[in-house]
């Protein structure tokens, strides 16, 4: 079954505008990764936060992690069109085996 | 990173008929994972592809309908046995250098079953 609940499930903003998304989990985790897909296609590895932290950043892009609560959130600023695409977070809870559990993800649409 | 491909990209078959999807990784990596996205959905883990022993199946998937091989560290194979427009999906492989590091994934093979 799915770990990761996202929202929200979709998103349509216009450029230059911050893109927030949220991902909420069920059990404690090694760490959560984010990654983004464009159009059906391969995952691309955004970011990923180790639980011991609480925020990171990337480029445009800014993760916190709030193990407590078990969610996170992702935040794109300044967006562009080329950030359109479908972004999952995933987590890892080691068990001997590095196992990916994914998020519903959410459907990002940025408008020029 | 590790650099990924897939073979075939696409591909449209006939229900009953079996297709097998490739994986080939540029370096050596120690794990290498299947997953299944349907339409529209998030991606499901099907199996852990370990090198020199059988799969390691996640619950709802069995090896006689997805049989996987991993004869060397580089390379792995999925087979989707036996389908049916259920199938229908993209097939993702991913490799990862470790327990809590970063997984990098292929481009995809996109299923069709008529």
């Amino acid at each position: 079954s799915q770990q990761g609940e996202e929202d929200p499930q979709a998103l349509s903003i216009q450029e230059g505008e911050n893109a927030t998304m949220n991902c909420s989990y069920k059990t404690s985790i090694n760490n959560l990764q984010w990654y983004r897909q464009n159009s059906g296609r391969g995952l691309v590895h955004l970011i990923l936060i180790r639980s011991n932290e609480r925020e990171k950043h990337s480029g445009r892009l800014r993760v916190t992690l709030d193990t407590s609560k078990k969610s996170s959130s992702l935040l794109i600023t300044a967006s562009r069109a080329a950030d359109t695409a479908s972004y999952f977070c995933a987590t890892t809870r080691y068990t001997g085996f590095q196992k990916l559990v994914f998020g519903t993800g959410t459907r990002l649409l940025v408008s020029p | 990173s590790a650099v990924i491909s897939q073979k075939p990209s696409r591909d449209i078959c006939q229900r009953g008929t079996s297709l097998t999807i490739q994986c080939q990784v540029d370096s050596q990596v120690t794990m290498m994972f299947w997953y299944r996205q349907q339409p529209g959905q998030s991606l499901t883990l099907i199996a852990t592809a370990n090198q020199g022993s059988e799969a390691t199946y996640e619950s709802g998937f069995v090896i006689d309908k997805f049989p996987i091989s991993r004869p060397n560290l580089t390379f792995s194979t999925l087979t989707v046995s036996n389908m049916s427009p259920e199938d229908s999906s993209i097939y993702l492989c991913s490799v990862g250098q470790g327990a809590g590091e970063t997984q990098y994934f292929g481009p995809g093979t996109r299923l069709l079953v008529l």
